[in-house]
């Protein structure tokens, strides 16, 4: 059974940066793209961008290219979501995906609070 | 980009009832949608992809159809497990991959 475990909840100060975790069991990473989506509290999903975890390419949503950066170790199985410069506007849940004809696999979500 | 508007935002339903949510496209997708529910603190569920295709496990009253830039969800029978936010999304042509804004639907 394919299952996906992201990493736990964060507290963050704003102006600093937090890397999230995606890590994928029951099928290895490389099959499939990965994907991070936004979601913040009581508001719709938001596609930041994926990643291929075959060669490292990826692609974002023009709001989060300078916001969003994503990484895979195919070693481990995990993909993984940098949010940099956070500010309150980053106060979300943000799940991972993994594509192949609609998104079937989601992560349980890590939520991120930014606060001082 | 390509923009989804999904119709309504919200509605109630009797037990039983049948329920349509519409979601349309501002260019045409080409049957690249998917339907998915959400419970409130659960990930989204896939219920139909390539806008017709049933995912594994979904009940059957749950269908989707639609083409070109319409493109609609139906749940034949209304059940109280069928509560929640459900979210068309493209997945066409990204980036950006774009979801439409949501429909809550709730028991009456």
């Amino acid at each position: 059974e394919v299952q996906l475990q992201q990493s736990g909840a964060e507290l963050v100060r704003p102006g600093t940066s937090v890397k999230l975790s995606c890590k994928v069991s029951g099928d290895t990473i490389i099959a499939y793209y990965m994907h991070f989506v936004k979601q913040r509290p009581g508001q719709g999903l938001e596609w930041i961008g994926r990643i291929d975890p075959e060669d490292d390419s990826t692609k974002y949503a023009k709001k989060f290219k300078n916001k969003a950066t994503l990484t895979a170790d195919t070693s481990s199985n995990t993909a993984y979501l940098k949010l940099s410069s956070l500010t309150s506007e980053d106060t979300a849940t943000f799940f991972c995906t993994k594509s192949g004809g609609g998104f079937a696999y989601w992560g349980q979500g890590t939520l991120v609070t930014v606060s001082s | 980009d390509i923009q989804m508007t999904q119709s309504p935002a919200s509605l109630s339903a009797s037990l039983g009832e049948t329920v349509t949510i519409q979601c349309r496209a501002s260019e045409d997708i080409y049957s690249g949608l998917a339907w998915y529910q959400q419970k409130p603190g659960k990930s989204p569920q896939l219920l139909i992809y390539g806008a017709s295709s049933l995912q594994d496990g979904v009940p059957s009253r749950f269908s989707g159809s639609g083409s070109g830039t319409q493109y609609s969800l139906k749940i034949s029978s209304m059940q109280t497990e069928d509560e929640g936010v459900y979210f068309c999304q493209q997945g066409l042509k990204y980036p950006p991959l774009t979801f439409g804004s949501g429909t809550k639907l709730e028991i009456k």
